[in-house]
């Protein structure tokens, strides 16, 4: 069975530190990828997402992050974070069959001004 | 971005009660949309998909009589909570799926907070 794995619980950086966020996934097949951010009372709003093409996916309020299929990662970055980036990160993933997606547990980003 | 709406963001009941929660895709067609429930500090877990115009779809463990799908439309769904018992508390989101340039994304609606008394 598909699974998505976020090593990273609970992060907390001061500004302008950078931020790396892990996920890991479990499916042989050919995935989508995508990354989800929920800002406090709000909604899940799509970050960036992978398809196909370039490993290297540039996202909204300069998010990125890496496809490595060798090591089933899909790593979100910022390199240099702000306050407002405060937030719930969502990372997902959806088999190109079935295009469910499967979420991982989530990691709560908390930005020191 | 594609935007989603759920109605209403929050409600209270009484057990036994029926609750329905609508979604809708407000500027795009979604043929096909997807419930969710979010436990505290947990992450979503799918519940079941809507597909216009067919019976929904519902993952393993989650009962088709307790919690009915209606998509009625290419622009709402609907999930509507039969006698809700307080173990039915939750947040409940939907997702409508956008297709384009041959990749699909799910947008998700804002949520619904659901408290059983």
């Amino acid at each position: 069975a598909q699974s998505v794995s976020q090593h990273n619980h609970h992060v907390i950086l001061s500004e302008a530190a950078s931020l790396e966020l892990g996920c890991n996934y479990s499916y042989g097949g050919t995935v989508n990828l995508f990354w989800y951010v929920q800002y406090p009372g709000q909604h899940l709003q799509l970050l960036l997402k992978y398809f196909s093409g370039d490993p290297l996916v540039k996202g909204i309020k300069g998010f990125e992050a890496e496809f490595i299929k060798s090591k089933f990662s899909f790593n979100l970055r910022k390199p240099s974070v702000q306050w407002s980036d405060t937030a719930e990160y969502f990372c997902a993933v959806s088999s190109s069959g079935t295009y469910k997606y499967i979420f991982g547990t989530g990691t709560r980003l908390k930005v020191l001004a | 971005g594609a935007v989603v709406s759920q109605h209403p963001s929050w409600v209270i009941c009484k057990s036994g009660t029926s609750v329905k929660i609508e979604c809708r895709s407000l500027d795009f067609q979604a043929t096909t949309m997807f419930w969710y429930r979010q436990f505290p500090k947990q992450s979503l877990m799918l519940m079941a998909t809507s597909n216009e115009g067919s019976k929904a779809t519902y993952e393993q463990g989650v009962e088709k009589d307790k919690f009915l799908i209606n998509h009625a439309s290419l622009t709402l769904s609907t999930l509507t909570v039969t006698s809700a018992h307080p173990e039915d508390s939750s947040f409940y989101i939907c997702s409508a799926r956008q297709w384009g340039a041959l990749q699909e994304t799910q947008y998700f609606g804002p949520g619904t907070r659901l408290l059983v008394l």
